[in-house]
């Protein structure tokens, strides 16, 4: 039992780049979702998803697409990399209906964008 | 929209008790939660307050007061281990479902 797989776990990109950091779980969370966390910040959520093929937006959404094609996966997308997006991202997944035992989040992905 | 609050920093020693407050302000509540972080790793779950009063789980303990909008972490006899952040956040509905909002943490540090 893996729980929330992120990969990378690092990575430098030049402004205008793109990528897509990974995200995969096998605890047949229903709920996935893109947190990001800088310096002295909570997490702020970008996106997230209720199932396979349902995306919304977060409270930061701009500049990063979703996708969820599969209960397993929810890869994040940066479309056009830029230096605002410096930080850590984190995944993290949970059961839709047992708020009593939390996320659980994956390692983290730490994001410099030069 | 929603915000919380909680201190930045909190200092004790080892064997100590520590409690970190939260206050939240929200629409749509559902319930409180707390996740411990250490330095770059990744945030894991502690507790969760849905309803009034007191949850403890061994040496950690959780309280909420939903008419008060206010919530505690109670962390007793201290160990260097638990030097990290502390994250109150709150469960609520946005959009098209339940989330969490997280607070801005506590940096607790354990003295010998």
């Amino acid at each position: 039992n893996a729980g929330v797989t992120q990969t990378p776990k690092f990575q430098v990109l030049k402004t205008g780049q793109s990528m897509t950091l990974q995200c995969a779980q096998d605890m047949n969370h229903e709920y996935m979702s893109w947190y990001r966390q800088d310096p002295g910040m909570g997490l702020r959520l970008i996106h997230y998803s209720v199932g396979a093929g349902i995306t919304d937006q977060g409270e930061v959404p701009n500049g990063y697409n979703v996708s969820r094609s599969t209960t397993e996966d929810f890869p994040l997308r940066l479309l056009s990399a830029a230096p605002s997006q410096t930080s850590v991202y984190f995944c993290a997944s949970s059961f839709l209906r047992q708020d009593s035992r939390g996320y659980t989040f994956g390692s983290g992905t730490r994001l410099t964008v030069v | 929209g929603q915000s919380l609050e909680q201190p930045s920093e909190v200092t004790a020693v080892e064997g100590a008790i520590v409690q970190i407050n939260c206050t939240y302000q929200t629409s749509g509540f559902y319930g409180l939660s707390w996740y411990q972080q250490h330095d770059g790793g990744a945030p894991t779950f502690l507790s969760y307050n849905a309803l009034d009063g007191l949850e403890e789980t061994g040496r950690f303990s959780s309280f909420l007061s939903r008419s008060d909008s206010y919530g505690y972490l109670l962390l007793q006899e201290l160990q260097m281990k638990d030097s990290a952040s502390y994250f109150c956040a709150v469960r609520e509905w946005i959009r098209s479902a339940r989330q969490l909002t997280f607070g801005s943490g506590t940096q607790l540090t354990v003295l010998p």
